[in-house]
């Protein structure tokens, strides 16, 4: 069965400064693979996919993701984060062709001044 | 597009009361899904529509949810005789059929249901 890992359930980062936020999926078939940020009492918006192709894919707001077949992660990056960043960052996987997601349990992101 | 809509944002209700919820998805999408979001968790599939057709439900549906999509377009999600443990929020998504960018999933803002 898939499922989907992220291992930090919370990031304090100072404004300005680089980000990454981790994400491991288990699947037995090949995956798309999602980032999504939802803001408080917001629904989900989508950051970044991973369809098929290059594996390092750039998102809306400066964020970037890289799959790694090999070591089945889909890591999200930002350079330098901004005070409106702090939101919760979700990562989603489902299975080629099928799009049933299924998603993390979730990161915190908090930027500080 | 005019965005995935869902109403109400909110709703409180007595334990034991039955509640609707309503979704919109984008237009000319034919894929609607549900999921289901407790306080720090994220969304769990409940449920998805093809058109008016309802393809999978998940184990957490238990009987007393039930989801309709009449004529393929707006679906609903009704819960009977709530619970506490069914407070939460619950999304809705679309999506068009068919490969790549075209089943990219399109979330609403979400319907928080608080049961007293």
């Amino acid at each position: 069965a898939q499922s989907v890992t992220q291992l930090d359930s919370q990031v304090p980062v100072f404004e300005e400064a680089p980000v990454e936020l981790r994400c491991n999926y288990s699947s037995s078939v090949s995956v798309y693979l999602f980032w999504y940020v939802q803001y408080p009492n917001q629904g989900l918006q989508l950051l970044l996919k991973y369809l098929s192709g290059s594996t390092l894919v750039k998102g809306i707001n400066g964020f970037e993701a890289e799959f790694n077949k090999s070591q089945t992660s889909f890591h999200l990056r930002k350079p330098s984060v901004h005070i409106s960043d702090t939101a919760e960052y979700f990562c989603a996987v489902s299975e080629g062709g099928y799009n049933k997601l299924i998603f993390g349990a979730g990161t915190r992101l908090a930027v500080h001044p | 597009d005019t965005g995935v809509s869902q109403n109400p944002r909110h709703k409180i209700t007595k334990r034991g009361q039955n509640v609707t919820f309503r979704c919109d998805p984008i237009s000319e999408h034919n894929r609607l899904y549900w999921y289901r979001q407790t306080l720090g968790q994220g969304p769990e599939f409940l449920t998805y529509f093809q058109n008016e057709a309802q393809l999978e439900k998940s184990r957490l549906l238990s009987d007393r949810f039930s989801a309709e999509r009449p004529k393929g377009s707006f679906s609903t999600l009704e819960i009977q005789r709530t619970e506490q443990g069914d407070s939460a929020m619950y999304l809705c998504a679309s999506s068009r059929t068919g490969s790549g960018t075209k089943n990219i999933q399109y979330f609403g803002a979400g319907t928080r249901l608080s049961v007293l």
